[in-house]
């Protein structure tokens, strides 16, 4: 079946570092990629999306490339900021209904000291 | 202006209650789901439901059923709770973008808590 792996956390990092969060995926077919992010006793934010192979997805500052050849879709930012501290999830979805679930990661929680 | 909307918030009960939890979304959306987050943070789907219709039924206890009277909400009723079933429910809809894809806009969350 599909899965999403991604880098257990806490992940702790000054503000102004650089961000990377891994995220492979193992899925039939072609699916579409999704990052969401969980900010403290709040529901998901979809924070971006790739629906095929090389494509990109960008949000406020973040982003993330769709690469089929290693079947992931890592997450970056070039500056992190305090208010970045969440959880983000990296998911896929198959393609051809609009009813699948998402398949999702089981988050990395990332916190940015001052 | 909430696009997704779930009632209650919080829910803490005793083992054996019944209690429904209710989603309503304004944004058009024809497509449903509920999802669970366990206490680690995992979410999994339970269902989705598109045009009021069942389409995914995870491997989910017949505890557990989903109600869509029309398709701006999908209520879930949980049946003779157990300590297990504590966690947050989300609820969530979606919609084709303009990309081809399918995005999911989630509620802010139901924490069942079961005593």
């Amino acid at each position: 079946g599909d899965s999403v792996t991604q880098m257990e956390g806490p992940v702790t990092l000054s503000e102004e570092a650089f961000l990377t969060i891994n995220c492979t995926y193992t899925a039939t077919g072609y699916p579409s990629l999704f990052w969401y992010v969980q900010y403290p006793g709040e529901g998901l934010q979809l924070l971006l999306k790739a629906t095929k192979a090389d494509d990109k997805g960008s949000n406020k500052g973040f982003e993330a490339t769709y690469r089929k050849e290693t079947t992931s879709f890592h997450l970056e930012k070039g500056s992190v900021q305090v208010s970045d501290s969440a959880v983000y999830f990296c998911a896929l979805s198959r393609t051809g209904g609009g009813a699948d679930g998402l398949t999702f990661g089981k988050g990395t929680h990332l916190i940015i000291q001052p | 202006d909430t696009a997704v909307s779930q009632t209650p918030k919080y829910l803490v009960t005793q083992m054996g209650n019944d209690k429904s939890i209710k989603c309503e979304q304004n944004l058009g959306h024809d497509t449903m789901y509920w999802y669970k987050q366990d206490s680690k943070k995992f979410l999994k789907i339970m269902f989705s439901y598109n045009n009021k219709e069942l389409i995914i039924n995870e491997t989910v206890p017949n505890r557990f059923s989903p109600k869509s009277p029309d398709k701006a909400h999908l209520n879930l009723h949980i049946n003779s709770l157990e300590l297990g079933d504590s966690a947050v429910y989300f609820c969530a809809s979606s919609h084709l973008s303009g990309q081809g894809s399918y995005e999911q806009y989630f509620g802010p969350g139901t924490r069942l808590t079961v005593t």
